[in-house]
């Protein structure tokens, strides 16, 4: 099973230089986030989706933009990189949110994005 | 403001061992909480969770214990193995519809 997939692994970007980090999965999962996690910290959440054609900023969304056309794609984009962004970023899913029902977040291998 | 506080960024502990993975948390909204595990170049996953309905859930080796009144929770590891060397997240959920508040993580390592 694929669970969470998402593009590229690393990228180095320059400052000004425009990105999309890819995401999709497989689960049929209605809700998807991404998150960010800088050195030392924990995941701090950056946009999220109820289901396709809704989106939702999180704790940090300055800076990015997403998009939700499908259940299975979730794209987040830098439009303008700056150092700042240079993080892991972790796109994740799950069937529902409130996870009183014992329901699990599954989350991608992570991007590796480096802003020089 | 940090809402679930991992104040000890590491532990060391002997293989076979208890190991002991504090958490607190300011919001007393939080209802249900959860532990992640991450290895490494991967994604966390989940490990363990607990509503604030519970004191303790258990599950194999994993026991999450959770203080409501001190607003604790910890995580035991009896006995530790060296596969469990990983960086541990404590998670908090208020309310339904709410997403995930993370902690910064602790490194664990067990020593063969």
């Amino acid at each position: 099973n694929a669970g969470v997939t998402q593009t590229p692994k690393f990228r180095i970007l320059k400052i000004g230089q425009s990105m999309t980090l890819q995401c999709t999965q497989d689960m049929n999962h209605n809700y998807m986030y991404w998150y960010r996690q800088d050195p030392g910290m924990g995941l701090k959440l950056i946009y999220y989706s109820v289901g396709a054609g809704i989106t939702d900023k999180g704790e940090v969304p300055n800076g990015y933009n997403v998009s939700r056309s499908t259940t299975e794609d979730f794209p987040l984009r830098l439009e303008l990189a700056a150092p700042s962004q240079t993080s892991v970023y972790f796109c994740a899913s799950s069937y529902r949110t409130g996870l009183h029902s014992g329901n699990t977040i599954y989350f991608g291998e992570g991007s590796w994005l480096t802003v020089v | 403001d940090q809402q679930v506080k991992q104040n000890s960024p590491s532990l060391s502990v002997q293989e076979g061992r208890i190991s002991i993975l504090n958490c607190d948390y300011t919001n007393s909204m939080f209802d249900y909480f959860l532990w992640y595990k991450k290895y490494p170049a991967e994604g966390p996953t989940f490990l363990i969770s607990i509503s604030s309905i519970k004191d303790k859930n258990e599950d194999g080796r994993f026991t999450v214990f959770l203080n409501k009144s001190a607003k604790h929770l910890s995580l035991h590891i009896v006995p530790s193995q060296p596969g469990d060397s990983a960086v541990y997240f404590c998670a908090a959920i208020a309310g339904a519809n709410s997403k995930l508040t993370f902690g910064k993580g602790i490194t664990l390592s067990v020593r063969p």
